[in-house]
């Protein structure tokens, strides 16, 4: 059974950095690319970021890049996602999403969630 | 990028069908089968419905379709039940090789 969960989330101040952690079982997490993907309180679904496999290709959205960085360590079948200069337009439950081909999400983690607040 | 184009809610009696919509340009849903819909209880995370416009994971109700038309896509539930009380999400892979999410659409039960 495929499951994925998400960790890392929690309060952080203003230009503040976190690190989220999803951690993959129940498939050959090498073998998909995988998918950040946030909520904010109350709103849609908005999609941050891809990464391959092999980690070799990654896309970022307008609204992260340069700010969060992807990143993936098969041996340990985690995905990770650092966020740096948060502000509060990024509160929100952050899930990871596996990828099964074109950006169809055929996984999501429950979730985490991250506070910016002072 | 901009969100593709869903109805904010959508209603329905139980037993009826309902069909959402999602518009956006040639460079997402007109450009590519890759389009997906995603069903979200309320504090649960998005369930894949549809994927590849039409086609349905293992596991969901054959009640719920998709169909693409031009650069709309519709996901339609029949038969509606109380359990299909939910958001609905479409997403689309767009030609700057990101992926596009709809604004969602409440459906709710009557």
């Amino acid at each position: 059974e495929v499951e994925l969960v998400e960790s890392g989330g929690g309060l952080v101040q203003p230009g503040g950095s976190l690190r989220l952690s999803c951690v993959a079982s129940g498939f050959t997490f090498n073998r998909y690319g995988m998918n950040w993907v946030r909520q904010a309180p109350g709103k849609g679904l908005e999609w941050l970021s891809y990464i391959s496999g092999s980690s070799s290709t990654i896309y970022y959205a307008d609204s992260v890049r340069g700010r969060f960085t992807s990143s993936r360590d098969n041996a340990k079948n985690s995905l990770y996602l650092q966020m740096n200069s948060l502000g509060a337009e990024d509160t929100a439950v952050y899930y990871c999403a596996r990828d099964r081909r074109g950006y169809i999400l055929d996984y999501c983690g429950q979730g985490t969630l991250v506070t910016v607040s002072s | 990028q901009s969100a593709l184009t869903q109805p904010a809610s959508v209603s329905g009696s139980p037993g009826q069908s309902i069909t959402i919509s999602c518009t956006g340009t040639s460079s997402d849903v007109g450009g590519y089968n890759y389009v997906s819909w995603y069903q979200q209880h309320p504090g649960k995370a998005p369930k894949l419905m549809i994927y590849e416009v039409s086609n349905r994971p293992s596991g969901v109700s054959n009640r719920f379709s998709g169909s693409k038309s031009g650069n709309t896509a519709s996901l339609t539930i029949s038969g509606l039940q109380a359990e299909d009380e939910a958001d609905y999400y479409c997403g689309s892979f767009t030609s700057s090789d990101t992926l596009v999410f709809g604004g969602g659409t409440k459906v709710t039960i009557l």
